[in-house]
C-alpha cells in the first residue's frame, strides 16, 4: 500500500534559520500533500498544504515544495521562531480516497 | 482553531472490555474520519463517513472495531474487546468535502487497556 516516509527524525536549527523537513510518497496516484503540526500534548494543527498541479506553495514563512517526478516534496520554514518547535508530520492521498498517509514525523527544536 | 469535539479526553479500560469515544464534527463538514496515533507517533486510518454512510474502512475496523454517525448526533467509534495494542490516541478529524480537502482534527481520546 502507499507509503510516506519522513527522512529526519529530528532537527535542530537556530532561531532566525530556514528548517527543510523531506517526505517521499511511493503512489504516484498521490496528488493532495498536506503538512501537520503537533505540539505536546496537543492534537495536530494544519500547517499548509499542496496539490499536484503546482510545484510551490508558500504562506507566509512557509514554503512547500513538489517534485512528483522524484515523488518527493519538503516543507521549508524561514526565518524559524521557538513557537516554530512541535513534530511536523507530512501526509499524503489520493483525490479519491480522503484518508490521509502519514509520514512518521519530524521533531523540531529551534535553538536560541 | 479546530473546533472538533472529542469526549472522553482520557478512557481507562481493562482488557476485554468495550471503549467508546464520541466526536461533534466541526459545523457544516459533512466528512468524517478517525484515525489511529500510537506512541511510536505512527497513524493508521480507521474508517470515514460522509454524512451517515461509510466510505471507507480498513480490515480491523471491520472485526472489533464499530463506528457510526448518525444524523443529529455525535459521531462515535467503540472496540468492542478492547486489546492491550489499542492503545493509542484517537484522532476524529472533519473536512468540508471530500478529496483535496483541509481535515481539521479534534483534540483525540487517549485510551489506555490495562
Amino acid at each position: 500500500g502507499e507509503k510516506v516516509e519522513q527522512h529526519e527524525s529530528t532537527l535542530s536549527v537556530r532561531e532566525g534559520d530556514s528548517a527543510v523537513i523531506n517526505c517521499t510518497y511511493t503512489d504516484t496516484a498521490s496528488s493532495y500533500f498536506p503538512w501537520y503540526k503537533q505540539e505536546a500534548g496537543k492534537s495536530l494543527h494544519f500547517v499548509i498544504d499542496i496539490r499536484s498541479n503546482v510545484d510551490r506553495k508558500q504562506s507566509q514563512r512557509l514554503i512547500v515544495l513538489l517534485d512528483k517526478k522524484a515523488k518527493r516534496f519538503s516543507l521549508h520554514i524561514t526565518a524559524t521562531q521557538p513557537e516554530d518547535s512541535a513534530i511536523y508530520f507530512c501526509a499524503a492521498s489520493k483525490y479519491n480516497q480522503g484518508k490521509l498517509i502519514f509520514g512518521q514525523g519530524t521533531k523540531l527544536s529551534i535553538k536560541p | 482553531n479546530s473546533k472538533v469535539i472529542q469526549t472522553p479526553r482520557y478512557l481507562v479500560k481493562g482488557q476485554g472490555q468495550k471503549a467508546k469515544m464520541r466526536c461533534i464534527p466541526e459545523k457544516g463538514h459533512p466528512v468524517v474520519f478517525w484515525y489511529q496515533q500510537n506512541k511510536n507517533n505512527e497513524f493508521k486510518f480507521l474508517i470515514n463517513f460522509q454524512n451517515q454512510e461509510v466510505l471507507q474502512q480498513i480490515d480491523m475496523t471491520e472485526k472489533r472495531f464499530s463506528a457510526e454517525c448518525p444524523s443529529n448526533s455525535p459521531c462515535s467509534l467503540e472496540i468492542q474487546s478492547s486489546e492491550a495494542g489499542d492503545s493509542a490516541l484517537y484522532l476524529c478529524a472533519s473536512s468540508l468535502y471530500w478529496g483535496y480537502a483541509e481535515q481539521f482534527f479534534g483534540p483525540g481520546t487517549r485510551l489506555t487497556v490495562l
